[in-house]
């Protein structure tokens, strides 16, 4: 698989659910990071989670990183119509480099 | 927080013009600043990663005289898209990071550009 590669790749809700998505990644990593992009629009970053931390919070948001298995979840609790957007992983990579390497992005879909 | 502004938003141009693409960082420095291009329905893709007064390094795959990174200043960034092609058609974005500690970590990302050449 891909560097960064979200599963599900594309995921339908009913507002008030919640939403779960994977990100799998390959190298060793510094850190791990989620964005989320509108349509057509550029990205704003969510959450950053250090290879060092399992678990992060921020709001409605929960990320959790498990560098042996080399996963991370990114979990929406009560979801809602303007969570609707796409959602990439992005990892930088041990050994200086400040580069972010992008997943594939999953396609969320939260219905009112 | 962050904000990093990109001009123009969208741009329509003919084959073998050449386009230019600002990134500004608004209320902070950016020594560092990164360009993306994004295909429809995909991920972003990394092109090359721009120094405050040094050369860009480019990604493998990149052409780098057919986009011509300058970084004149903490808070600028400009790609030239030379000749553009309808294969160069996409949307591009900029990102600018900021040093804490010594340390870059969060990108914050410009709203992108949308290139359309005919």
């Amino acid at each position: 698989s891909q560097q960064g590669e979200e599963d599900p790749q594309a995921l339908s809700i009913q507002e008030g659910e919640n939403a779960t998505m994977n990100c799998s990644y390959k190298t060793s990593i510094n850190n791990l990071q989620w964005y989320r992009q509108n349509s057509g629009r550029g990205l704003v970053h969510l959450i950053l989670i250090r290879s060092n931390e399992r678990e992060k919070h921020s709001g409605r948001l929960r990320v959790t990183l498990d560098t042996s298995k080399k996963s991370s979840s990114l979990l929406i609790t009560a979801s809602r119509a303007a969570d609707t957007a796409s959602y990439f992983c992005a990892t930088a990579t041990q050994g200086g480099s400040e580069k972010l390497v992008f997943g594939k992005g999953m396609k969320l879909t939260v219905n009112p | 927080g962050a904000v990093v502004s990109q001009h123009p938003s969208r741009v329509i141009c003919k084959s073998g013009t050449s386009v230019k693409i600002e990134c500004r960082s608004l209320d902070f420095q950016a020594t560092t600043m990164f360009w993306y291009r994004q295909f429809p329905k995909q991920s972003l893709m990394l092109m090359a990663t721009s120094n405050e007064g040094s050369k860009a390094t480019y990604e493998q795959g990149v052409e780098k005289d057919k986009f011509l990174i300058n970084h004149a200043s903490l808070t600028l960034s400009t790609l030239t898209v030379t000749s553009a092609h309808p294969e160069d058609s996409s949307f591009y974005i900029c990102s600018a990071q900021v040093l804490l500690g010594g340390r870059g970590e969060t990108q914050y990302f410009g709203p992108g550009t949308r290139l359309l050449v005919l």
